[in-house]
């Protein structure tokens, strides 16, 4: 079965420490691979997506994601916390199906960063 | 206006009412898509339109009816919803290939907060 795996349901970091959020994912094919953020009252926003080439991915409010396609894994992480990147943080996977590729979600992780 | 906007932001209504949640996009795409996001649950797509033209209805109650008139609007007419109707629905846009494909990353608004009473 396609499925989107976030482990964590909470992760707290003190401010200034590195965050790790973890996804895993089983999609048969290449997979695309995004994250996005949803601060409080507020719709999901795009952080940053894997569709082919380094697996090193960097994108917005410095947050980084490594692709490990043996660990099946796309580990969202950023090497110092804001108090501001509190807030839920949802893995998603895209995978063919027909003419159109759909998005399979993660329940989402919920980061605290704390002072 | 940019990006994705979503009205009204907050909405009550009965079980008997009938209401409608409209979305407009102002990033030029061409495909648009309801979800609904309840606590605890993966995020549930709905409805999927690619140029207008519905290509996705993932086995939505006939209660929720999208209309799609242009690229830039997208409504989702409401009737006879039940309580656990209640969520919030967001509204997401993004650029699809004629091709097919959904490489590309989708843009959300704000969503409507939706109690049914």
């Amino acid at each position: 079965a396609q499925s989107v795996a976030q482990p964590e349901d909470q992760v707290n970091v003190a401010e200034g420490n590195p965050l790790t959020v973890k996804c895993t994912y089983s999609v048969s094919g290449n997979p695309y691979l995004f994250w996005y953020v949803q601060y409080p009252n507020r719709g999901l926003q795009f952080l940053l997506k894997y569709i082919t080439g380094d697996n090193l991915v960097k994108g917005s409010y410095g947050f980084e994601a490594e692709f490990n396609k043996s660990q099946t894994s796309f580990h969202l992480k950023k090497p110092s916390a804001l108090v501001s990147d509190s807030a839920l943080y949802f893995c998603a996977v895209s995978r063919h199906a027909g003419n159109n590729r759909k998005l399979i979600w993660g329940l989402g992780t919920s980061l605290a960063v704390n002072p | 206006e940019t990006g994705v906007t979503q009205t009204p932001r907050h909405l009550v209504m009965g079980m008997t009412n009938k209401k409608s949640l409209k979305c407009e996009q102002h990033l030029g795409h061409n495909a648009m898509y309801w979800y609904k996001q309840s606590a605890k649950k993966p995020l549930e797509l709905m409805f999927v339109y690619n140029f207008k033209e519905q290509t996705e209805n993932n086995s939505v109650p006939s209660r929720f009816s999208p209309e799609c008139p242009n690229s830039s609007h997208l409504f989702l007419h409401l009737h006879t919803l039940q309580p656990e109707d209640s969520a919030l629905y967001l509204c997401a846009s993004s650029q699809v290939s004629i091709a097919g494909g959904l490489a590309y990353e989708q843009y959300f608004g704000p969503g409507t907060r939706l109690t049914v009473t």
